[in-house]
């Protein structure tokens, strides 16, 4: 069966620009997270939905960031006037039920963010 | 907050060897599950093995196995029999998160020589 994916793979934006990121998770997955991945560190957690409920953004780093998954599958993290250091790997996860460590969580392939 | 430490940044070995990657943790949880994540170069995450904090014995999968000292909040990785396919990042990570999110230690570069 078809796996997390996260679409684009690759992003090249300008500063100031906006980019949306999109995260198709496992089919009937009710939790999402998103975590950020720096060049040469280990993911830091950003936000975690259970179906279409935002329950925790605390890991969002600003107001810049915003993440919505609408319909409670396919979700999207926007990140609005782009700075240098916004530049990271942008990973989605996805598991079967309610978060727990029981549960596996999948991971997508990444989006590498850049911007110049 | 809950920590993930991994001490070596990057390890090699060569094939057919056994390898030990070293993870510590810190934690007020009572139970908890930790995991070893592998991540080849650029493809995606996934699961090597998982420890629930309440079982006392180690957990193995076919080559991996794990070191668990509950005590010394210690949980090293071991791979025997070392292939060429196992070179990738190996993250450790913990469930901590408030909300079941995964801690993640920075990760050891693994390289399996021929």
């Amino acid at each position: 069966g078809a796996g997390v994916s996260q679409s684009p793979r690759y992003k090249v934006a300008k500063r100031g620009q906006d980019v949306a990121l999109r995260c198709d998770p496992i089919s009937g997955h009710v939790s999402l997270f998103w975590y950020q991945q720096a060049l040469g560190q280990g993911p830091e957690f950003l936000t975690y939905f259970q179906n279409e409920a935002q329950l925790d953004k605390s890991g969002l780093p600003s107001d810049r960031f915003f993440a919505e998954r609408p319909e409670g599958s396919v979700s999207t993290l926007k990140i609005q006037r782009t700075q240098q250091e916004d530049s990271a790997v942008y990973l989605c996860a996805s598991s079967l039920l309610v978060a727990s460590g029981k549960l596996e969580q999948f991971f997508g392939p990444g989006t590498r963010l850049t911007v110049l | 907050a809950q920590t993930v430490t991994q001490s070596q940044p990057e390890m090699s070995v060569q094939e057919a060897e056994t390898v030990t990657l070293s993870c510590t943790y810190d934690t007020s949880e009572s139970n908890y599950y930790l995991f070893w994540y592998k991540q080849p170069p650029s493809r995606q995450m996934i699961l090597v093995i998982r420890q629930e904090a309440y079982k006392q014995q180690n957990a193995t999968e076919n080559r991996f196995s794990v070191n668990f000292q509950k005590a010394a909040k210690s949980f090293s990785l071991k791979i025997s029999d070392s292939q060429l396919g196992d070179t990738a990042m190996y993250f450790c990570a913990s469930d901590g998160g408030s909300q079941g999110n995964l801690i993640f230690g920075k990760g050891t570069k693994l390289s399996v020589k021929p």
